[in-house]
C-alpha cells in the first residue's frame, strides 16, 4: 500500500539549532518526493522536490533533503533554524502508481524555542 | 491578484444550508484541485480537474459538488453537510507536466453546526 509516515507529530528546536524532520514512504514505483510547509493560517508552499539524479536536493529558505532509497526515506534538514521556520511540514510522494497524485504524510509541527 | 485566491476564508453553516466555496488561480495553470485538511490527518484529495474536465473523484460524498467553468476558476458547492465535514478546504493549482508541484490557496475554514 502507498503511504507516507512522519513519525514525529511535533518537534521543538532552539533557535539557531539544526533541524531534521523524518519522512518514510511506501511506494511501489519510482517515487517523486516533496516537502511542503504550512505557516499558521496559510496554504501549503513547496519547499523542495526530488524526481531523479542527485539524492541531496536543495530547496527554498535554506532547507535540504536527502533521498535514501535503501531506507525509503526523504528527511528534511536545515543547519540553523530561525523563529520564522515555526510551521507545519508535510512530506508527500507521488508517481505512476498514484496517477501522479500525491500521497501525504500527516505533518510535523515545528516549534521554535527562543 | 496573484497566486491562488479562495473565498470565503471562513464559513459557518447549518446542516440544511447550501453554500459555495470559490477558488481562482492567476498562474495560468491548467489543473485545479480540492483538498480537505483535518487536524492531525493527511491531506485528502477530493477532486482534480485538468483543462476543466474532472479527472479524479476520490469517493467524495455527493453533498460536495464541484464545478470548474474554466481553467482559472473552481467551485465547491456544499449542501446538507454533516458536522464531520468541518475542516479546512484547500484549493490548489498546477501545470500539467509538472506533477506534484502544487500552488495552494490559503483555504476556507468550514464549520458545520
Amino acid at each position: 500500500a502507498q503511504s507516507v509516515t512522519q513519525p514525529d507529530i511535533h518537534i521543538t528546536v532552539s533557535e539557531g539549532a539544526s533541524l531534521e524532520l523524518r519522512c518514510n514512504y511506501s511506494y511501489g514505483a519510482t517515487p517523486y518526493l516533496f516537502w511542503y510547509v504550512q505557516s499558521p493560517g496559510q496554504g501549503l508552499q513547496l519547499l523542495l522536490k526530488y524526481f531523479s539524479g542527485d539524492t541531496l536536493v536543495q530547496g527554498i529558505k535554506g532547507f535540504e533533503a536527502e533521498f535514501k532509497r535503501s531506507q525509503s526515506s526523504f528527511n528534511l534538514r536545515k543547519p540553523s533554524v530561525h523563529w520564522s521556520d515555526a510551521a507545519e511540514y508535510f512530506c508527500a510522494v507521488g508517481g505512476m502508481d498514484s496517477n501522479y497524485q500525491l500521497i501525504w504524510g500527516a505533518g510535523t509541527k515545528l516549534i521554535i524555542k527562543p | 491578484e496573484t497566486g491562488v485566491t479562495q473565498t470565503p476564508r471562513h464559513l459557518v453553516m447549518g446542516m440544511t444550508n447550501k453554500k459555495s466555496l470559490k477558488c481562482e488561480q492567476h498562474l495560468g495553470h491548467n489543473a485545479m484541485y480540492w483538498y480537505k485538511q483535518s487536524a492531525k490527518k493527511p491531506l485528502e484529495l477530493m477532486f482534480v480537474y485538468n483543462f476543466k474536465e474532472q479527472t479524479e473523484n476520490n469517493s467524495v460524498p455527493s453533498r460536495f459538488s464541484p464545478e470548474c467553468p474554466n481553467s482559472s476558476h473552481l467551485f465547491l458547492h456544499l449542501h446538507t453537510l454533516q458536522p464531520e465535514d468541518s475542516a479546512l478546504y484547500l484549493c490548489a493549482s498546477s501545470q500539467i507536466g509538472r506533477p506534484g508541484e502544487l500552488f495552494f490557496g490559503e483555504g476556507s475554514r468550514l464549520t458545520v453546526l
